[in-house]
């Protein structure tokens, strides 16, 4: 059973500093990798999908992944209060298949 | 490009009664898949349509059931609702075809919050 797995937190970090969400991965075919945000009570947003090993960076957020240890992390930098949110990981062998989503990392950002 | 949309916003209904949810894609995606998500359980995939077929199924009860119309709009039904039915009812879109790298990127739309009485 493919498994995507995520700390569900509460994250805490100050406003201005660099928030770090983690996600590990069963599935070593897995091709595609994204995070989505979900503010409370709203449905998830996309904010990044990555297909290769190393870094990709979209304004204050940075994708990571590591196919070989099977993780994919998002770093925002200069957090801001609007960040708060739950960050969901997506993970999908690529193609017509259906992403698997982890349950989820609370973070909140404080002024 | 518009989003996707999903009507109604809002529903109440009660047990034993069904319920219809509707979901419009994306214009030029084919790919409508549903997700219910709970505070208990996070999000689950239902099922997903393509091309007026079901092509993927969830772990979920033959209660709930889809379809997809030739415009690619679908809609999700829930028979003989149960309390722990309310949740929130996702529709995702996607191009869904093969090959390429963002098939698989789905598009959510705003949800439908279900509360069954």
């Amino acid at each position: 059973q493919k498994e995507v797995e995520q700390n569900s937190g509460p994250l805490s970090v100050p406003e201005g500093a660099i928030a770090s969400l983690n996600c590990t991965y069963s599935d070593r075919g897995s091709q595609s990798f994204f995070w989505y945000r979900q503010y409370s009570g709203k449905s998830p947003e996309l904010i990044m999908f990555i297909y290769s090993n190393g870094d990709k960076e979209d304004g204050r957020f940075t994708a990571q992944l590591n196919k070989a240890s099977q993780y994919v992390s998002l770093l925002i930098r200069d957090s801001q209060p609007s960040d708060s949110a739950t960050y969901l990981c997506a993970v999908s062998p690529g193609g017509s298949y259906i992403p698997t989503f982890g349950r989820g990392t609370s973070l909140i950002v404080h002024p | 490009k518009a989003g996707v949309t999903q009507t109604p916003r809002y529903l109440i209904k009660t047990r034993g009664q069904q319920v219809t949810l509707s979901c419009s894609p994306i214009s030029g995606h084919r790919s409508v898949s549903w997700y219910q998500q709970t505070p208990g359980q996070g999000l689950q995939f239902l099922f997903e349509y393509f091309s007026e077929t079901q092509r993927n199924k969830g772990n979920f009860p033959g209660r709930f059931s889809g379809r997809q119309f030739s415009n690619s709009r679908s809609e999700m039904n829930v028979s003989t609702l149960e309390l722990g039915d309310s949740a929130l009812y996702l529709c995702a879109s996607s191009t869904g075809l093969a090959g390429g790298q963002d098939t698989d990127t789905q598009y959510f739309g705003p949800g439908t919050r279900l509360t069954v009485l």
